[in-house]
């Protein structure tokens, strides 16, 4: 069966720092993978999907960056943390073309300071 | 990609049945009608999909007229654990997905 791990469940960190979140996926291959952020009380934000190695969409402007280094892993970055990077940082994942089921991570829960 | 209206909350008691409404007057020929479920602090979870008439399965039925600009969403006979938030989400096959501000759904004892 398929699974999706994210990590670290939660994190604070103060402004100005770098940020790496991972998030990996078990048990498919060539997975269609997409980070999510969700601000406190609203819907999820679209932020990078990938359909494949080294293939990086960007959805909204930001300074934040996704990387997808082997078939099954997606990396969220930052080099500079701001108070509005706050949030829940979910991962998920899905297969074909997208019209399908996405099928989520735990959530990573950062709090900048 | 079309736009979804849906109630910001509703309220019900358990064992009623909930109906859930999504707007989506500009829906296109080819988009899909996704509804996920979130409960706190966890990601969405998919409950359904449909494209027009009615879908049912072991969780909810999902109702699209003919015209295809609105959908329901029915969770029959719901309870204390149906207390989530619920997105509607045309779905076209690309990889934009559009999650609104979904339905915060309330179950009462």
């Amino acid at each position: 069966s398929q699974t999706i791990h994210q990590w670290p469940a939660t994190l604070v960190q103060p402004v100005g720092s770098p940020l790496s979140l991972e998030c990996t996926v078990e048990g498919t291959s060539n997975p269609n993978l997409y980070w999510y952020r969700q601000a406190a009380g609203r819907g999820l934000q679209l932020l990078f999907y990938s359909v494949g190695i080294g293939q990086i969409s960007s959805e909204v402007p930001q300074n934040l960056s996704a990387s997808r280094p082997q078939d099954r892993q997606f990396i969220l970055s930052s080099k500079k943390l701001l108070l509005s990077d706050s949030g829940f940082y979910l991962c998920a994942w899905s297969l074909g073309t997208g019209l399908g089921e996405q099928y989520f991570g735990p959530g990573t829960r950062l709090t900048v300071t | 990609l079309a736009k979804t209206t849906q109630p910001i909350s509703m309220d019900s008691y358990e064992g009623q049945e909930v109906n859930i409404t999504c707007s989506h007057n500009n829906i296109a020929t080819n988009d899909y009608i996704t509804w996920y479920q979130q409960f706190p602090s966890q990601g969405p979870r998919f409950i359904i999909q449909g494209y027009k008439t009615k879908v049912t399965n072991e969780v909810a039925s999902l109702f699209i007229p003919a015209d295809r600009k609105s959908s329901t969403l029915s969770l029959p006979r719901v309870s204390l654990s149906d207390t989530a938030v619920y997105y509607c989400l045309p779905n076209t096959g690309g990889f934009k997905t559009i999650f609104g501000a979904g339905t915060r759904l309330f179950v009462k004892a």
